[in-house]
């Protein structure tokens, strides 16, 4: 099955600590995004790539790094320097580029402590 | 940015067509309309999209203004799986990712 993946759904850390989330796509999607998620809010996009072994900050991109070696995954590291890391992780995917209808993962929920 | 605006919370009634507005009065020529929706704890899934003309496929309809400053997502019969957020995004070559944004789109509740 072609997809986008995401895991953990659930993770916990404590204040400080990084913690680097997954996201992995089988589509051949060139084009990656991670967007942050508020309870009751819209989506914020953090980073988005693409093409492999580059990428472009979005609105909200302090706090946070990425990396693309790989055309299939994109993870996402929320370092200590994120003031207000707890949220709603979502990854996507587009087959080019950001004009192109995105698929999204199942998301992962990140709580710090 | 070309933004969008929806209202905050629609109702409907089980079985009942539901029409849900979409208002982009500055919407470029090259932008498509697109509208994805989100389940509760779940990432949201594509919808619909569409340039100038009426676009129907199996979940579906999109009805867009002749100027294309506004457009309207037709869910013919609401069911009660159809209860979500609906966001309504303008996606384009030159709206580019200053314009990959979601906002608190409408939140559809159907009443059984």
């Amino acid at each position: 099955d072609g997809g986008i993946t995401q895991s953990p759904k659930y993770l916990f850390r404590k204040e400080g600590q990084n913690v680097t989330l997954s996201c992995e796509q089988n589509l051949n999607h060139d084009a990656m995004y991670w967007y942050r998620q508020d309870p009751g809010q819209g989506l914020r996009l953090i980073y988005y790539s693409q093409i492999v072994n580059d990428f472009q900050k979005g609105d909200i991109a302090e706090g946070y790094s990425v990396s693309r070696e790989k055309k299939e995954s994109f993870p996402l590291t929320v370092t200590s320097a994120q003031k207000n890391p707890t949220a709603f992780y979502l990854c996507a995917s587009s087959i080019k580029g950001t004009e192109d209808t995105q698929y999204f993962g199942p998301g992962t929920r990140l709580t710090v402590l | 940015d070309a933004k969008t605006t929806q209202p905050n919370s629609m109702e409907s009634n089980e079985e009942e067509p539901v029409h849900l507005p979409c208002n982009h009065s500055t919407i470029s020529g090259t932008d498509y309309i697109h509208w994805y929706r989100q389940l509760p704890s779940q990432g949201p899934e594509y919808v619909i999209h569409g340039l100038t003309s009426n676009v129907n496929n199996r979940m579906a309809s999109l009805a867009i203004a002749e100027d294309r400053k506004s457009s309207t997502l037709i869910l013919h019969r609401a069911t009660l799986r159809d209860a979500a957020v609906y966001y309504c995004i303008l996606r384009g070559y030159q709206t580019g990712a200053n314009n990959l944004f979601f906002g608190t789109g409408t939140r559809l509740t159907v009443i059984p």
